[in-house]
């Protein structure tokens, strides 16, 4: 089982739809966790970073956690072409130094 | 402020050419970590930083594979006789610290390394 696990994709959606992409890991210990997003031949950027229960809204961007299912998510709402990219959820372990685990990450793609 | 620059952005190596890889960290980050991203995949972790002190490096997939940090700012990565499957893109990223919860440990990457070995 991978540590980090998110459907690859591709997540097609029209212009102005909610996009939710998904998120599951391994390590029932882990407290913080990142969403960046990824351009074609781009590096990560971090759009999201969310560390207890429940959502949290930036814009148009939602994240929601959800521990005791091991369980991330990231909606886009009134989702726009230029949204289009990779999305990565990453997962970083409790305590001190803790190491940061990348998913395959999920490919959104936003039709006009 | 700047953000996180390598070099080379790009490299062809013929197999078994050694390279290295530059990482200029945003000033006064902390930590320091290199990935490895293959095609259509996430970032795999190589090797952390905090630093000049090299406190993980789990990742290096093998001995042909060195980093270093001497002077806790910048960061070279190694490749000795480099193979076809070390190409990728390299990614550096700094953190102002590695611990704790809050923004402090947002990871910055750089452009990345993109290594073609042939």
């Amino acid at each position: 089982q991978k540590e980090v696990e998110q459907n690859s994709g591709p997540l097609s959606v029209p212009e102005g739809a909610i996009a939710s992409l998904n998120c599951t890991y391994s390590d029932r210990g882990s407290q913080s966790f990142f969403w960046y997003r990824q351009y074609s031949g781009k590096s990560p950027e971090l759009i999201m970073s969310i560390y207890s229960n429940g959502d949290k809204e930036d814009g148009r961007f939602t994240a929601q956690l959800n521990k005791a299912s091991q369980y991330v998510s990231l909606l886009i709402r009134d989702s726009q072409p230029s949204d289009s990219a990779t999305y990565l959820c990453a997962v970083k372990g409790s305590g001190g130094y803790q190491k940061v685990t990348f998913g395959t990450g999920t490919k959104l793609q936003v039709i006009p | 402020g700047a953000g996180v620059s390598q070099s080379p952005r790009y490299k062809v190596a013929k197999r078994g050419q050694d390279v290295a890889l530059r990482c200029d960290p945003i000033s006064g980050h902390v930590s320091l970590f290199w990935y490895q991203q293959a095609l259509g995949q996430g970032p795999e972790f190589l090797t952390y930083f905090q630093n000049e002190a090299q406190l993980d490096k789990s990742g290096l997939p093998s001995d042909r594979f060195f980093a270093e940090r001497p002077e806790g700012s910048v960061s070279t990565l190694k490749i000795q006789r480099t193979q076809q499957e070390d190409s990728a893109v390299y990614l550096c990223a700094s953190s102002w610290t590695s611990g704790g919860a809050g923004g402090q440990e947002t990871q910055y990457f750089g452009p990345g390394t993109r290594l073609l070995v042939l």
